[in-house]
C-alpha cells in the first residue's frame, strides 16, 4: 500500500520560531518522489520542493529546509525563523508508479502568530 | 511565464444544472490533472491525460462527471446533473513529464444550491 501520513493536524507558533512539519510514507517501490507543497489562505497550491529516492541529501532554501530520512520513511519540513506569510497549509506527497498518482498526505495546518 | 489558467473562479448554480469547468495547461506541459478538494476528503485526483490523451480516470466519482482535452492548450470538467455534494474546490494542475511537479492552477470554486 502507499500511504502519507502528516500526523500534525496544526500547529501553531509565533513568529520567528522554528518549526518542523513531519511526514511518513509508505510504499514498496524504490523508485519514488516525494513532494512539499504550501496551500496559503488565498487557496492556491504553490509546489515548495521535489525529491526522488535516491538522493537522500538535505535540502536548504533559504528559511526552508528539508530531510529525507529512507531509514525512516520520513521527508520533514522545517520553516527556520517563521514568519506570519508562511501561514498556510502544507501538503506532502508521494509519487506513486506506474501510473504517475500523487498519493496526498491530509495536510498540516500551519499558523504563525505576530 | 503563465502559469495554469482556470475559469470561473467562482461557480453558484442550483442542483439538476450542467456545470463546466475550464483549464488552460502551461504550454508545453504534457500531463494534466484534475482534482477535487473538499474538507472531508481532502485532494482527490478525478483523471490526469498524457499528450490529451485520457489515462486513468478512476477518480471520476461517477458518470455524472465527464473530463475531456480536445487539444494541448485546453482541458474542460463538466457535471451533469450537478448535486449539492459536488460542492468543492476543483482544481487543474500541469506537469512536465511524469517525474516532474504538478503545477497548481488556482482552483475553481463551485457551490450546488
Amino acid at each position: 500500500a502507499q500511504k502519507v501520513t502528516q500526523a500534525q493536524t496544526e500547529i501553531s507558533v509565533v513568529e520567528k520560531e522554528d518549526v518542523t512539519l513531519d511526514c511518513v510514507y509508505e510504499t514498496r517501490d524504490t523508485t519514488y518522489y516525494l513532494f512539499w507543497y504550501k496551500q496559503p489562505p488565498s487557496g492556491e497550491l504553490v509546489f515548495l520542493i521535489r525529491r526522488n529516492s535516491f538522493d537522500e541529501q538535505n535540502e536548504i532554501s533559504g528559511r526552508y529546509s528539508w530531510n529525507f530520512q529512507k531509514s525512516t520513511s520520513s521527508f520533514n519540513f522545517t520553516i527556520t525563523a517563521s514568519q506570519v506569510v508562511d501561514s498556510a497549509v502544507y501538503f506532502c506527497a508521494l509519487r506513486r508508479t506506474p501510473n504517475y498518482q500523487l498519493i496526498w498526505g491530509a495536510g498540516t495546518k500551519l499558523i504563525i502568530k505576530p | 511565464d503563465a502559469g495554469v489558467i482556470q475559469s470561473p473562479r467562482h461557480e453558484v448554480t442550483e442542483m439538476g444544472q450542467e456545470v463546466t469547468l475550464r483549464c488552460k495547461p502551461i504550454s508545453g506541459h504534457d500531463y494534466l490533472f484534475w482534482y477535487r478538494q473538499t474538507m472531508m476528503r481532502g485532494l482527490e485526483l478525478l483523471i490526469y491525460f498524457n499528450n490529451n490523451v485520457p489515462i486513468d480516470d478512476s477518480g471520476m466519482p461517477e458518470d455524472r462527471f465527464s473530463a475531456k482535452m480536445p487539444n494541448a492548450s485546453f482541458s474542460t470538467l463538466k457535471i451533469q446533473p450537478s448535486e449539492p455534494r459536488d460542492s468543492a474546490v476543483y482544481f487543474c494542475a500541469s506537469s512536465r513529464g511524469e517525474n516532474q511537479p504538478q503545477h497548481f492552477g488556482d482552483g475553481t470554486r463551485l457551490s450546488i444550491l
